[in-house]
């Protein structure tokens, strides 16, 4: 059962543009959201993360938006830079039961 | 370095044959993750473990494989009888109980089967 998707598998932008990764979740449960960025041969690490008692996070470039109703969440990067090439996972959490999901990624790739 | 460490890296075995993977999680996380990544997937919760007790379990470990972390430190993954099904990147993860879920990933132990 997945319960975090990720429809986007791949995602390419100019350098300099806004990116925007989406995210939908099924279990109404989960109560804090995270992304993570993934490089090659390397494990994921975090990059932002936003409560359910919010609508927006902001860090510097990177901002994270929620729709609680609509069950869905986004990744906005603006700048783009070539260096934010990765895979993006977003992740769901429902931190009674410990339990942190993770949808199949996106491959955002920043074209010079 | 004192991030969370995998070993092996890659192991290339047999199908039949076991495995066991080690994780030592930084040093003063006291909750413990394992997961499993096929290509083209997200990471996969398999188990986890506060201090030395295992909590929770997925139904996707199934009898072959066991995880301890016997004195609430590192863990290891064993894989009995492996199966090329069996065949995946296996994370690492730790994090601190009263943290902001945010979890600690190690590189990964990549298990190729035969």
């Amino acid at each position: 059962d997945q319960q975090v998707k990720q429809n986007s598998p791949s995602l390419s932008v100019q350098e300099g543009r806004i990116s925007i990764l989406n995210c939908d979740y099924t279990n109404s449960m989960f109560d804090y959201f995270l992304w993570y960025k993934k490089y090659p041969a390397e494990g994921p690490t975090f990059l932002i993360s936003i409560s359910s008692i919010k609508d927006k996070n902001e860090d510097g470039r990177f901002t994270v938006f929620l729709n609680k109703s609509a069950k869905h969440l986004s990744l906005h990067i603006v700048p783009s830079q070539p260096g934010d090439s990765a895979v993006y996972f977003c992740a769901a959490s429902d931190r009674r039961a410990d339990d942190m999901r993770f949808g199949a990624g996106t491959r955002l790739t920043v074209k010079p | 370095d004192t991030g969370v460490s995998q070993d092996p890296r890659h192991k290339i075995t047999k199908r039949g044959q076991n495995v066991t993977f080690r994780c030592d999680p930084i040093s003063e996380h006291n909750r413990l993750y394992w997961y499993r990544q096929t290509l083209g997937q997200g990471p996969e919760f398999l188990t986890y473990f506060q201090n030395e007790a295992q909590l929770e379990k997925s139904r996707l470990l199934s009898d072959r494989f066991s995880a301890e972390r016997p004195k609430g430190s590192f863990s290891t993954l064993e894989i009995q009888r492996t199966e090329q099904g069996d065949s995946a990147m296996y994370l690492c993860a730790s994090s601190l109980s009263a943290g902001n879920g945010e979890l600690f990933f190690g590189e990964g132990s990549r298990l190729t089967v035969l």
